[in-house]
C-alpha cells in the first residue's frame, strides 16, 4: 500500500488559512469516508484532528475543517496561530481492510 | 484519564527479537481496536498493524506480515506486537493507538523506540 500524497510544506502568516491536500486512489481516500487527520508536534506524539473526514473530536478547535472531493482530501487551518506549526498527517481506510497514512506535511507559520 | 503506556523497546541485532507492551488505562480496553503505528527517525507514520476488540479481526502491513505478531490480554488492558527476524528498517518508535477507521486514532501512547543495529 502506498503512502497517500500530502505536499511536504506549506506556510502562512499567523491569522491567514492554509489547505494541506491528501491525494490516494479509489481504494482508499475514494472509495470510503473514514479520512483522519493527525497533528504532530516534534518529539510528541500525534493528535488526532479530524475523523471520518470533516469531523472534529471534542476539544478540538473549530479552526480546524476537512472535507473531500474524489480521490482527495483536504484539511484546512483558518486563523493560523503559531501553536498550529506542527507536522500533519492525514490517513485513509483502505480496500485490504488496513490503513494507510500521508507521506506527511510541515506547516509553518510565518 | 485515558492512557496508553508503551514499552519494551531497545537495541537489538539484526534478526533478533523483541515484544512491546502497551499498557491501558482510563477506559474498558476489551471493548476497543487497537493500532501499531511506527514512526522512523525523520520519517512519516506508517501503519503496522491492529487487532479488534477480542483478537479475533487482526491485519499486518506488507511489511511486517510474517514476521510480527498482534496480541492483546483483555484481562490486563494489554496491548503486544511480537517482533521476530528484526531488520534495520524497522529501527522506529513505535506508537500504540486506540481506535477504529472510521473514529480514528484516538489517543496514542508516548511512544517506544527500537533500534536495530548491530
Amino acid at each position: 500500500q502506498s503512502a497517500l500524497t500530502q505536499p511536504a510544506s506549506v506556510s502562512g502568516s499567523p491569522g491567514q488559512s492554509v489547505t494541506i491536500s491528501c491525494t490516494g486512489t479509489s481504494s482508499d481516500v475514494g472509495g470510503y469516508n473514514y479520512v483522519s487527520w493527525y497533528q504532530q508536534h516534534p518529539g510528541k506524539a500525534p493528535k488526532l484532528m479530524i475523523y471520518e473526514v470533516s469531523n472534529r473530536p471534542s476539544g478540538v478547535s473549530n479552526r480546524f475543517s476537512g472535507s473531500k472531493s474524489g480521490n482527495t482530501a483536504s484539511l484546512t487551518i483558518s486563523g493560523l496561530q503559531a501553536e498550529d506549526e506542527a507536522d500533519y498527517y492525514c490517513s485513509s481506510y483502505t480496500s485490504s481492510s488496513s490503513n494507510v497514512f500521508g507521506t506527511g506535511t510541515k506547516v509553518t507559520v510565518l | 484519564e485515558v492512557q496508553l503506556v508503551e514499552s519494551g523497546g531497545g537495541l537489538v541485532q539484526p534478526g533478533g527479537s523483541l515484544r512491546l507492551s502497551c499498557a491501558a488505562s482510563g477506559f474498558t480496553f476489551s471493548s476497543y481496536w487497537m493500532q501499531w503505528v511506527r514512526q522512523a527517525p525523520g520519517k512519516g507514520l506508517v501503519w503496522v498493524s491492529h487487532s479488534n476488540s477480542d483478537g479475533s479481526s487482526i491485519s499486518y502491513a506488507d511489511s511486517v506480515k510474517g514476521r510480527f505478531t498482534i496480541s492483546r490480554d483483555n484481562a490486563k488492558s494489554t496491548l503486544y506486537l511480537q517482533m521476530n527476524s528484526l531488520r534495520a528498517e524497522d529501527t522506529a518508535v513505535y506508537y500504540c493507538a486506540r481506535g477504529r477507521y472510521y473514529n480514528g486514532f484516538d489517543p496514542w501512547g508516548q511512544g517506544t523506540l527500537v533500534t536495530v543495529s548491530s
